[in-house]
């Protein structure tokens, strides 16, 4: 059963700090996505990326946020300058077809 | 901007009982998701609907796509503990490929 895998599980900052986190998409899709939800809050989408480059990102996703995927197998989102709102699950997905695979997770907490 | 409104928020069924999840949306879908999360867990992709009037089934989760594409229903036959966590439908905003999510539905089965 193909996965995505994200790390850390969990990571605290604090607040003001850059954070990274990773993620490996399945290998053969095309579309990687990062999501974030606060605790007892809806599903954000914060950034859509395809062909090496951003095709859509949300209000969420503004200057303090980057994607990269630099070696053609990782995936991951930056956060240049931790906010205390900036707390939650971040999810990272890839797709193919239909289908849509999420990893399960980084639980950022900014201190 | 679209939203997803999903009913019931929660809901509560003995072993082996039929229950269905709503999910209208404010604007036409043009592709609708269903996914399973298991608290502070990532999303599991159940199904995917596009065209009015298309029902796919998984197991015993049926999920259905009206013929105006504005509402979804998700159906689950016989139901077990294992059929419990947080459903959500998601969704491509209208004309984007910014993706947005409903408020989710809370299952509980009793055994």
């Amino acid at each position: 059963e193909p996965e995505v895998t994200q790390t850390p599980s969990h990571q605290v900052t604090q607040m003001g700090q850059e954070v990274i986190l990773r993620c490996v998409p399945i290998s053969n899709h095309l579309y990687f996505y990062w999501y974030r939800q606060i605790l007892g809050q809806k599903v954000e989408f914060l950034v859509s990326f395809y062909n090496n480059e951003i095709s859509e990102k949300s209000e969420i996703f503004d200057d303090q946020f980057s994607v990269e995927r630099p070696d053609g197998s990782n995936f991951t989102l930056k956060i240049r300058s931790t906010k205390l709102e900036d707390s939650a699950m971040y999810f990272c997905a890839s797709r193919v077809g239909e289908e849509e695979y999420f990893g399960p997770g980084t639980r950022l907490t900014v201190t | 901007s679209q939203e997803l409104e999903q009913s019931p928020q929660s809901l509560i069924v003995q072993e082996g009982k039929n229950l269905t999840i709503n999910c209208t949306s404010s604007k036409t879908l043009y592709g609708l998701y269903w996914y399973k999360q298991k608290y502070g867990e990532g999303l599991i992709f159940l199904m995917m609907l596009q065209k009015g009037g298309e029902e796919k089934s998984h197991e015993k989760i049926t999920a259905k796509l009206d013929e105006k594409k504005q509402q979804s229903s998700l159906h689950i036959t016989a139901s077990q503990p294992s059929h419990a966590g947080i459903y959500l439908c998601g969704a491509a905003e209208s004309g984007t490929y910014k993706y947005i999510f409903g408020t989710g539905t809370r299952l509980k089965v009793l055994a």
